[in-house]
């Protein structure tokens, strides 16, 4: 059973900021949430990662709901180069469990 | 940080053969990962190998079909056996960092089965 849900796919506008939700409805309470982006078939990227609390590193923002059954990564000025898809992972004890990822195209 | 690397890179294989997939780590790590990428699909854990212990399977993967190996803290591989085209996908290797919180990965095993 998928522990995550993410739109397919969606587009940016280079420069402007990218906003990529993830539901996690059954997500407990010890459990973190994870997003990693993978780009033309290497390997996934870390990217960023959270438990309760909002977070933010050099890549991006995670804001993760009061109830922690929804998450979003923002990545605050989209360039090209950030076209990949994006997975939103629930981990689960050491185990990351990959939810179907969102394609995101950046538009020039 | 851990640099990860994965032979083969690619394989054709027939039908009904096995191939083994071989993972090297640049440092010692408790845990392994593999998973495999069906074309166009999401990543799905296969199993966690850890040193001096059987390896721990998802559900819908089994031992016989997908014997794992880990000899060392550096080292691990995954057998596909009696391949099928259903078993052609990436296969990839990550282990889990010091920090304990991010995973890395390897660059992956692309297996077409004919």
């Amino acid at each position: 059973d998928a522990k995550t849900t993410q739109p397919p796919s969606m587009d940016c506008a280079e420069g402007r900021a990218a906003n990529l939700p993830c539901n996690h409805s059954t997500i407990s309470g010890n459990e973190y949430v994870y997003w990693y982006r993978q780009i033309h078939s290497q390997g996934p990227q870390y990217i960023i990662h959270g438990l309760k609390n909002n977070e933010t590193n050099e890549m991006a923002s995670l804001i993760i709901t009061e109830d922690r059954k929804s998450s979003t990564l923002i990545l605050p000025h989209a360039t090209l180069r950030d076209t990949a898809v994006y997975y939103c992972i629930v981990r689960v004890q050491y185990q990351f469990y990959f939810g179907t990822g969102t394609s995101l195209t950046v538009i020039p | 940080s851990a640099v990860i690397s994965q032979k083969p890179s690619r394989d054709i294989c027939q039908r009904g053969t096995s191939l083994t997939i071989q993972c090297q780590v640049d440092s010692q790590v408790t845990m392994m990962f593999w998973y495999r990428q069906q074309p166009g699909q999401s990543l799905t854990l296969i199993a966690t190998a850890n040193q001096g212990s059987e390896a721990t399977y998802e559900s819908g993967f089994v031992i016989d079909k997908f014997p794992i190996s880990r000899p060392n803290l550096t080292f691990s591989t995954l057998t596909v056996s009696n391949m099928s085209p259903e078993d052609s996908s990436i296969y990839l290797c990550s282990v889990l960092g010091g920090s304990m919180h991010e995973q890395f990965f390897g660059p992956g095993t692309r297996l077409t089965v004919l």
